[in-house]
């Protein structure tokens, strides 16, 4: 059964780069026909997508977080990493990892993780 | 404000059964058979509960359908269940510049 795990700061500080990390377990991340999304939701609010990255490395990344966000996987620790720089406020979100088929569904998630920007 | 447009909460009694819809354009919804349907806990990750529109995963409760009409898809919960109250988003692919657009999201309360 796959499962994805999130990891890394829970605590940001504004200007500086949110960096996570995205473990996958009972699979392959190089599995060839799907990709691994990151998603957030703001507390109280809905998801947004942020971006995916295919095993081969290539990405593509929602156009409004496009300039700040770096997406990359490490397939000998069959993981992938999001980071997302000069954060402020309205960065505050608990972050999902999800592996993705074409970016036509999300499953599974792993659990989230709370990442909080302060001042 | 969230690409795709679903009503902010809907409520039903145990038994009966609702509908949730999930309003886009001719550039996602309208465009592509690609709407999927999360189911979210609170605290918890969403679950995939409708793909490709209509299709169930593997385990998901038959009592979950999902359609679509125009730009406009559409989740159907029947026979309702104290489980389902829950946060439920619909998504849909949005072509190779946008990707992916979420719904707002809506609250079901079961009554």
């Amino acid at each position: 059964q796959l499962q994805l795990q999130e990891s890394g700061s829970g605590l940001v500080k504004s200007s500086q780069t949110l960096s996570l990390t995205c473990a996958v377990s009972g699979g392959s991340i190089s599995s060839g026909a799907y990709s691994w999304s990151w998603i957030r939701q703001p507390p109280g609010k809905g998801l947004e997508w942020i971006g995916y990255i295919y095993h081969s490395g290539s990405t593509h990344y929602n156009p409004s977080l496009k300039s700040r966000v770096t997406i990359s996987v490490d397939r000998s620790k069959n993981q992938f990493s999001l980071n997302l720089s000069s954060v402020t406020a309205a960065d505050t979100a608990v972050y999902y990892c999800a592996r993705d088929y074409a970016l036509n569904w999300f499953d599974p998630w792993g659990q989230g993780t709370l990442v909080t920007v302060s001042s | 404000q969230s690409a795709l447009t679903q009503p902010a909460s809907v409520s039903g009694s145990p038994g009966q059964s609702i509908t949730i819809s999930c309003t886009g354009t001719s550039n996602d919804v309208g465009s592509y058979n690609l709407v999927s349907w999360y189911q979210q806990h609170p605290g918890k990750a969403p679950k995939l509960i409708i793909y490709e529109g209509s299709k169930r995963p593997s385990g998901v409760s038959n009592r979950f359908s999902g359609s679509k009409s125009g730009n406009t898809a559409s989740l159907t919960i029947s026979g309702l269940q104290a489980e389902d109250e829950a946060d439920y988003y619909c998504c849909s692919y949005a072509g190779s510049s946008t990707y992916v657009v979420f719904g707002g999201g809506t609250k079901l309360t079961v009554l």
